[in-house]
Order: structure tokens, then C-alpha cells, then sequence
């Protein structure tokens, strides 16, 4: 059974700091992996999705990495406002892709402090 | 707005009651998603369709609870008899396959109080 885990739970660090959010899955055998962000009350927004061939995918200061045979993701924000503050979920898209379902992992809060 | 939109977007209701949520798809999207989310966890599957077709249901998905969508459009979610502990956001996404890729695109959720 494919379970997703995210380390840490919660996250607080000053306006302009560079972090990464981490991810793991323990069964490689994914489709491809998605983040997301979910603002307090709302729904998912996607940031990134990288399918099981990549290993990395960007957009602005956002860069999502992965490594399938270890079952690690890691989303590095770089100079993070305090707009980012949010909760980050990873998702994993297991086996062929005609399985429709993405296994969530717990979420990262951050709060990024001005 | 072409997103994907829930509604209602709150429903409070008491214990034995029934309650159906709807979701509407972005429209050229032939794939829809229902996921349960509770407070602090990531969301959970549900149930989804491709077109009309109801393809995989969850566990989580007790008698109690049936999901349609008729013409291959909007889809809707019933809860019947609702407990305590159906209380959760109940989130819709929608997608589209495109050269083996798919992005799920999430609906604003509809939150569901059971009092």
C-alpha cells in the first residue's frame, strides 16, 4: 500500500530565506508526483507535476525534484515571501496511468514571517 | 471563471440528515474526483469517473454514500443519514489527459458540519 509522508509538519522562517519542503512515498512505483498549495479553508492550487521520467521541474522560485528509486520529493523555494505562507502537499499518482487516484501526504505549514 | 466549482461551498446539518453536494468540472475535462479532507491531514479518495463511468470507489466510501454524474458533466456527491464523523471538506477536481500527462485541477471545496 503506497503511503506519502512529509517532514516537517509545520515549518516558521524569516521573509526571504531559501527551504525546502520534503516528501517521501514508499513505493516507487508512481505515475508521477504533483505538489500543491492550499491556502486556509480552500482548495488545492497545482504547482508542479513532474511525471516518474523527470527529475526536476521549475516555475518562477519554485523547484520540485525527484528521485523515484529512493521514493524522496523535495520542493525547494527560493527567497520566500510571506505570501508563501500556506500549506504544502505532495501527491503521488501510483502505478499506470489509468489509475486515476492521487495519494495525498499529510501537508507542510509554513509561515513565513516579514 | 472556467475553474472547477462546488457547491454549496458550507453546509451545517444535523445527525440522520441527508445532504447532496454538487461539482462542476472545467468544461473539456472528461475526467472528475471526489476527495474527503479532515482537518490536518492531506485529502483522501473518494470516488472518480471518466465521463459517466464511475471507474474506482474507495473503502471510504460506505453504503451510505453514492456519487453520479449522469451525463458525463457536473457530478454530485449524496451523503445519506450523515454521522458526526462525515464532517470533513469535501473536495472536486477535474482533468484532462494530454500527451500521458494530467493535472488535477481542485474546486474550492464544500466544508460539511454534522452537529
Amino acid at each position: 500500500k503506497q503511503e506519502v509522508t512529509q517532514i516537517p509538519a509545520a515549518l516558521s522562517v524569516p521573509e526571504g530565506e531559501n527551504l525546502v519542503l520534503n516528501c517521501s512515498f514508499t513505493d516507487s512505483a508512481i505515475y508521477n508526483l504533483q505538489w500543491f498549495r492550499q491556502d486556509p479553508g480552500k482548495g488545492l492550487t497545482s504547482l508542479l507535476l513532474i511525471q516518474s521520467s523527470q527529475r526536476e521541474q521549475t516555475s518562477g522560485r519554485l523547484n520540485a525534484s525527484l528521485d523515484k528509486s529512493s521514493g524522496r520529493s523535495t520542493l525547494y523555494i527560493a527567497a520566500s515571501q510571506p505570501g508563501d505562507s500556506a500549506t504544502y502537499l505532495c501527491a503521488v499518482k501510483h502505478g499506470s496511468s489509468n489509475t486515476g487516484k492521487l495519494i495525498f501526504g499529510q501537508g507542510t505549514t509554513l509561515q513565513v514571517k516579514p | 471563471d472556467t475553474g472547477v466549482s462546488q457547491d454549496p461551498r458550507h453546509k451545517i446539518t444535523k445527525r440522520g440528515q441527508n445532504v447532496t453536494f454538487r461539482c462542476d468540472p472545467i468544461s473539456e475535462h472528461n475526467r472528475l474526483y471526489w476527495y474527503r479532507q479532515t482537518l490536518g491531514q492531506g485529502p483522501e479518495f473518494l470516488t472518480y469517473f471518466q465521463n459517466e463511468a464511475q471507474l474506482e470507489k474507495s473503502r471510504l466510501l460506505s453504503d451510505r454514500f453514492s456519487a453520479e454524474r449522469p451525463k458525463g458533466s457536473f457530478s454530485t456527491l449524496e451523503i445519506q443519514r450523515t454521522e458526526q464523523g462525515d464532517s470533513a471538506m469535501y473536495l472536486c477536481a477535474s482533468s484532462q489527459r494530454r500527451a500521458g500527462e494530467e493535472t488535477q485541477y481542485f474546486g474550492p471545496g464544500t466544508r460539511l458540519l454534522v452537529l
